[in-house]
């Protein structure tokens, strides 16, 4: 069975403190793996996909890496406007371009 | 303006009534997708569609009802609305590597 686990389940920074969010997948053929951002109240808002291990995708102050079996979004100097709740999804190769999302991670940056 | 909207953003309804959520896109992406968030369980699956009049079931489609006469809408219907389908609902649309997410209906059933 497809599966994303995300750890934590919640993350707390000083802002400048870097970290790394994890995403654990298993999936029978990976056809991409997804990162999205979430504000309370709105929908996920698309960030990255990664679709090969050893791949690696950035944007601002966030950088997503692919493994065969984890991905990592590293978050740089975090600021408070980072504070969101991060998903994980997988979509396998035989899937109709479904998504299987995890939990998500809730950061939350101090100023 | 280009992009996917939900109607209505907020709705109570009572057990047993019907309920349709609409989802409007104006890329013309061929997919559209319907998850509901619940906590302790994320973002899960109802119902997909590949393009006009073909839908199929997702992760957890009983009591929910979906039809795509257009591709540009995707309304899902709450049959008989019951307790377990408060939720919030998100449709989605996009193509091979992303998917692009509505801003959600919050959903009450008392």
């Amino acid at each position: 069975e497809d599966q994303v686990t995300q750890s934590p389940e919640a993350l707390r920074l000083q802002e400048g403190e870097s970290s790394s969010l994890n995403c654990s997948y298993t999936v029978s053929g990976l056809r991409g793996l997804f990162w999205y951002r979430q504000d309370p109240g709105k929908g996920p808002e698309f960030l990255f996909t990664l679709y090969s291990a050893g791949e690696e995708k950035e944007k601002e102050r966030l950088k997503a890496t692919l493994t065969k079996k984890e991905s990592f979004l590293h978050i740089t100097a975090p600021k408070p406007e980072d504070s969101a709740t991060y998903l994980c999804a997988v979509q396998a190769m035989d899937s109709s371009y479904k998504l299987i999302f995890g939990s998500g991670t809730r950061l939350l940056v101090r100023p | 303006d280009a992009g996917i909207t939900q109607s209505p953003r907020y709705k109570i309804t009572e057990t047993g009534r019907q309920v349709t959520l609409m989802c409007h896109q104006t890329w013309s992406h061929s997919y559209m997708f319907w998850y509901r968030q619940d906590l302790g369980h994320g973002l899960r699956l109802i119902y997909y569609s590949a393009a006009a009049d073909i839908t199929d079931k997702g992760e957890v489609p009983d009591g929910y009802v979906v039809s795509r006469s257009k591709t540009e809408n995707f309304p899902l219907t709450l049959e008989s609305a019951t307790r377990s389908q408060t939720s919030v609902y998100f449709c989605a649309s996009g193509h091979t590597d992303t998917q692009y997410f509505g801003p959600g209906t919050r959903l009450t059933v008392l």
